[in-house]
Formats: C-alpha cells, structure tokens, sequence
C-alpha cells in the first residue's frame, strides 16, 4: 500500500511568486493535515480537513495561504505570495479517523526554498 | 499555555549502547502522548501512541513510558543501532478525541560506530 504522496519534494522560487504543493493520502483516510515544519523544530498545524470540510483552519495565514480538497482525497495548499519566511518544509499526513486515536501517516514533506 | 519540551536537544551515543529521552508537558486536558521518529529529510514515523491510563509502551527496541500526574514521558532505546540516528519528536494531543496535537522539538540522535 501506497503510503503518504507529495510533490514535488524541493521547490526553489524567489519571494512574490506563487508556489503550490500536492498530496495524495493513503487511501480511505478521511482526515488529511498541512503542517509547517522549520529547521530544528517540530511541525505546526496549518490546515485540518475531514473529508471535505476545512475543521481548523486557525493557523492557516489566510493573507496568503489557502487549501483545497474539492474531492474530498488529495489536496493542495498554495502560497500567494511567498516570502522569504515560506522558506520551510511542508508536510502532508492523513489518518484514518480524524484526530482522536488514530495513528498519523506523513509525507516525506516539501521543502521550499525562497530566494 | 500548551507546551512540550524536551531534552536533550541532541544526543550522541556509540552503537549497541542505551539512551533515554526526555518529554514534559504542560497541556490540558491531556488526550494522549505520541513518539515519532523522524529520519532526515522524511516525515515522521509514529512510535507509540499512550494513553492516560497507560504507562509504558513497547515498539521492538523502543519503550516509552508515561507518568500523568508528573506529565512527563521519556523513551528509552535499547541496543542502539545506526538507523536509530534521527529526530525523536514527543507529542501531545489535548482537547478530547478530536483535539489538535502539540509536538514538540525534538531530540536529535546520533549513534555511532
């Protein structure tokens, strides 16, 4: 079985433009999560979604970030326009039952780099 | 405030020797305490995953035990082996089952030959 997919795996762009990151999580997992990880710290929520539905979007900065899951399977997140601060990597996980006890499935991440 | 720490912020050890690493937290209401392991350039991995009423956990040569009442948790590994070298993240889930989770830093292992 397919684990977590995203793409692409490194990005490299310079600040003001748009970037966009894709994952595709294991199949028949309801619950997909964003999260934002800087270098020597552990990942930060960004964007929580139960099949469709965006459940916690709190820390999503929405000036510039947004999401979508339209099908209720893979999802994108885009950056409009990055800052050099963007400059992190980018990790997708699902599971199956939404947060509760349910074992989270990561990605190997998107790393972003803003020139 | 919500917070996990844990220490020591990085770790070298030789092959074949034991390590412990330490998690506190201060998060209320406290769902549950996960491990991950996260090898370089990967996403995490989960380890364990307690529960309140649980206080030790087993994953092969990881073992993470859990005390409520001190909110601490550590995870102690056995016979290390080089791919045991990787970021050890504690995290914790509060809020109920639905609740977000709080990770922590991490500990940065390295084991060598």
């Amino acid at each position: 079985e397919a684990g977590v997919v995203q793409s692409p795996r490194y990005k490299i762009i310079e600040k003001k433009q748009p970037v966009a990151f894709w994952c595709n999580p294991i199949s028949g997992h309801n619950t997909l999560y964003w999260y934002l990880q800087n270098l020597g710290q552990g990942p930060e929520l960004l964007i929580r979604y139960e099949n469709e539905e965006a459940v916690d979007d709190s820390q999503l900065p929405k000036d510039r970030f947004s999401a979508e899951r339209l099908k209720g399977v893979d999802s994108t997140l885009k950056i409009q326009p990055a800052e050099l601060g963007d400059s992190a990597v980018y990790l997708c996980a699902s599971s199956l039952d939404g947060a509760g006890q349910g074992i989270q499935y990561f990605g190997a991440g998107t790393r972003l780099s803003v020139l | 405030k919500n917070q996990v720490e844990q220490s020591p912020q990085s770790l070298i050890i030789l092959e074949g020797k034991n390590c412990t690493l330490q998690c506190n937290y201060t998060v209320s209401p406290f769902s549950n305490l996960r491990w991950y392991k996260q090898d370089t350039g990967r996403g995490p991995v989960s380890l364990t995953i307690m529960t309140f009423s649980e206080n030790t956990k087993s994953n092969g040569r990881y073992t993470a035990t859990l005390d409520a009442d001190t909110k601490q948790s550590s995870l102690h590994i056995t016979a290390s082996q080089l791919s045991d070298s990787a970021s050890y993240i504690c995290v914790v889930q509060y809020g109920g089952s639905q609740g977000n989770l709080i990770f922590g830093k991490g500990t940065k292992l390295s084991v060598k030959p």
